[in-house]
């Protein structure tokens, strides 16, 4: 089965920097890469996610990139926000298996200081 | 419109106990999923349910069963609480597994102690 692998897994930035977040997966015919935002206490939410014809996708401040050669996906938030501080799971879905059907990463908890 | 809703959002156990935690989604959707998160491991599929009438095995299926009871509800049980167990249990729905959209739509999570 699929195997995703997630770093760091603490973040800590300055208000105004920027946070990269990467990911790696095992299976080559995986189709399809969403993250999820948790916030303390709360339910995990989709921020952005990114189809396997697509090499980077942008919204706001936040971008993924995916290296299908190298099976490694990765977040980009520009000009951090305490807002953002929470915890991020990347995910993977394999070709053959259903979109909800995902294998997430063990999180990454970012804190982004004032 | 509530979106996902579980029940009950905390729940303590003695080991050898038996439970269900509930599952509805008011948004149509055809797909349902259980998950649990521990510390340091993600989000980790239990069991999941494709359309109404179909039932399937996650990563973690063991100790547990399920019930897609309607289009609209999905619970998830415990015959024999056990501590590796405890945890915070996660109801997702998505519209249809098969569509290019994908996202999940979490309820706000059942933490479960088995002690």
């Amino acid at each position: 089965g699929e195997n995703v692998e997630q770093h760091p897994s603490t973040l800590s930035v300055q208000e105004g920097d920027s946070a990269v977040i990467k990911c790696t997966y095992s299976d080559s015919a995986s189709n399809y890469f969403p993250w999820y935002k948790q916030e303390l206490g709360k339910r995990p939410q989709l921020i952005i996610d990114i189809r396997s014809n697509v090499g980077e996708k942008k919204d706001q401040r936040i971008a993924v990139t995916l290296n299908k050669t190298a099976k490694h996906f990765s977040l980009h938030i520009t000009e951090t926000q305490p807002e953002d501080s929470a915890v991020y799971f990347c995910a993977a879905r394999d070709g053959g298996t259903s979109y909800g059907k995902l294998t997430f990463g063990q999180g990454t908890i970012l804190t982004v200081h004032p | 419109n509530a979106g996902v809703t579980q029940t009950p959002k905390f729940q303590v156990l003695k080991t050898g106990q038996s439970m269900t935690l509930q599952c509805a989604q008011d948004m149509n959707h055809n797909s349902m999923y259980w998950y649990r998160q521990d510390p340091g491991m993600g989000l980790r599929l239990i069991y999941y349910s494709a359309s109404e009438g179909t039932t399937d095995k996650g990563e973690v299926p063991n100790g547990y069963n399920v019930s897609r009871l309607n289009k609209r509800e999905f619970s998830l049980r415990l015959e024999s609480a056990a501590p590796s167990q405890t945890s915070v249990y996660f109801c997702a729905s998505s519209r249809d597994e098969t569509t290019v959209t994908g996202e999940l739509f979490f309820g706000e999570g059942s933490r479960l102690t088995v002690l």
